[in-house]
C-alpha cells in the first residue's frame, strides 16, 4: 500500500499564478483533508471532504479550492497565489474522524 | 474551533531519560490523539485514547487522559536520540467532527 501520496514535493510559483497539489490515498478512505502547516502555527485545517462529492471549508480556506470526484483522489487548487500562501501543505485521509490520519509526506510551496 | 494547546512548547533531555509532554482543551471530547513529526516529514499516528479510558500504552509510549481536568499527557520513557521529533495533539472538533491540531511540542534528545 502505498498510503497517502501527494505531489509534487517541491514547487515555486510566482504570484498570481495557479497550480493543483495532488493528493491520492489508496486505503478506501471516505475522509480527507488538507492542512498547511506554517512555523508557530501548528497545522491548520483549510478544506475537507467527508466522501466522494462532499466537501467543506476549514479554518483557512480562503484562496483554495477543493473538488472529490472520486473516493481515492482529493485535489487543492490554488486560484492566483499569493506570498501569504507559502507554507507546507498535508494531504490526510481517515475512514472516519474519530479514527487514526494518514498524512502524505507533504508539498513544501513558495510563492514569490 | 477547539483545539488542544500543548505545554511546553520544547523540551531538552538526555537520552535514557523520560519526557512528559501535556495537552490541554477547553470542552468535552469524544477522542484525543497524539501524533510525531519527524523534520521535513508527515505526520505520524502514535495513540488514540477514548473519553471513557484514562490510560492506553504502545510500546515506549504511555498516553492519559483526565476528562474532569480536561488534559492528556504523552509519556515516553527511556528516551533515545529517534525520539527527536515533534509532537502533537490533535480533537476531533464541530460538525463533522473535524481533526484540529495543536501547535506541537518540539522534543530534542541528546545522546
Amino acid at each position: 500500500n502505498a498510503g497517502v501520496t501527494q505531489t509534487p514535493k517541491f514547487q515555486v510559483l510566482k504570484t498570481g499564478q495557479s497550480m493543483t497539489l495532488q493528493c491520492a490515498q489508496d486505503m478506501n478512505h471516505e475522509y480527507m483533508s488538507w492542512y498547511r502547516q506554517d512555523p508557530g502555527m501548528g497545522l491548520r485545517l483549510i478544506h475537507y471532504s467527508v466522501g466522494a462529492g462532499i466537501t467543506d471549508q476549514g479554518e483557512v480556506p480562503n484562496g483554495y479550492n477543493v473538488s472529490r470526484s472520486t473516493t481515492e483522489d482529493f485535489p487543492l487548487r490554488l486560484l492566483s497565489a499569493a506570498p501569504s500562501q507559502t507554507s507546507v501543505y498535508f494531504c490526510a485521509s481517515s475512514y472516519g474522524w474519530n479514527t487514526e490520519a494518514f498524512f502524505g509526506q507533504g508539498t513544501r510551496l513558495t510563492v514569490v | 474551533s477547539q483545539q488542544g494547546e500543548e505545554d511546553p512548547q520544547a523540551l531538552s533531555i538526555q537520552e535514557g531519560e523520560n519526557a512528559t509532554m501535556n495537552c490541554s482543551y477547553k470542552t468535552s471530547i469524544n477522542n484525543l490523539q497524539w501524533y510525531r513529526q519527524n523534520s521535513g516529514r508527515g505526520l505520524v499516528h502514535l495513540i488514540l485514547i477514548r473519553s471513557n479510558e484514562r490510560e492506553k500504552h504502545s510500546g515506549r509510549l504511555r498516553v492519559t487522559l483526565d476528562t474532569s481536568k480536561k488534559s492528556s499527557s504523552l509519556l515516553i520513557t527511556a528516551s533515545r536520540a529517534a525520539d527527536t521529533a515533534s509532537y502533537f495533539c490533535a480533537i476531533p472538533t464541530g460538525a463533522n467532527s473535524k481533526l484540529t491540531f495543536g501547535k506541537g511540542i518540539t522534543l530534542s534528545v541528546r545522546p
